[in-house]
């Protein structure tokens, strides 16, 4: 099956910093998403994004599908992005989605 | 109204005992899945449902049975629990199988003593 890596796994930023997370994917994919799992445990819909750019406010990101690689952006950063980040992909001949092992963000104050 | 709702949030049992997580949609999506969270994070497929049939079944113990009695409804039961089946079940929807936007429950906590 597909295989999924986020770097960097831990992330530690100073409120106000900016960061970048990346996400690489093995083969071709039909759907890929972003998520932000906060600290109390739900996972929040950030991006579907399975090609192109996208902004939403102080996030943003792009997905390369012919180079197998997603970059989520997050600008000025508050102590409530402080949680997991997960990019899932569905590869073109996969049936489900499967998720990389996270990128565990805190943002101090 | 919350889009998708898991009952119970939080489920503390004893080994050996049966339990029942209940997940309803409302957003009229046809696909319905469980995910697992391990206490690493990761984040597994057990099952999938497409208009209420069974579309994908894991590697999952046959102690673990899904249910979808409709469309909008998806409900997972657990026989025998095993202290290994402590974790966060969550269920989520989409659209229309595995290329739509997924969107998850909140998660209902289970931890096995």
């Amino acid at each position: 099956g597909i295989q999924v890596e986020q770097s960097p796994p831990d992330l530690i930023l100073q409120e106000g910093a900016n960061s970048t997370l990346r996400c690489n994917f093995s083969d071709s994919v039909n759907n890929l998403q972003w998520f932000h799992q906060n600290p109390w445990g739900q996972l929040i819909n950030l991006f579907y994004i399975p090609s192109g750019t996208k902004q939403n406010g102080r996030l943003s990101a792009t997905t390369v599908a012919t180079e197998r690689y997603s970059l989520l952006y997050i600008s000025s950063s508050q102590t409530t992005d402080s949680g997991v980040y997960f990019c899932a992909v569905v590869g073109r001949s996969g049936s489900r989605l499967t998720f990389g092992e996270g990128t565990q963000l805190t943002v101090n104050p | 109204d919350t889009a998708v709702s898991q009952t119970p949030k939080y489920l503390v049992t004893q080994m050996g005992n049966d339990k029942s997580i209940k997940c309803e949609q409302n957003l009229g999506h046809d696909t319905m899945y469980w995910y697992k969270q391990d206490s690493k994070k990761f984040l597994k497929i057990m099952f999938s449902y497409n208009n209420k049939e069974l579309i994908i079944n894991e590697t999952v113990p046959n102690r673990f049975s899904p249910k979808s009695p409709d469309k909008a409804h998806l409900n997972l039961h657990i026989n025998s629990l095993e202290l290994g089946d402590s974790a966060v079940y969550f269920c989520a929807t989409t659209r229309f199988g595995n290329t739509g936007e997924l969107f998850f429950g909140e998660g209902s906590r289970l931890t096995v003593l």
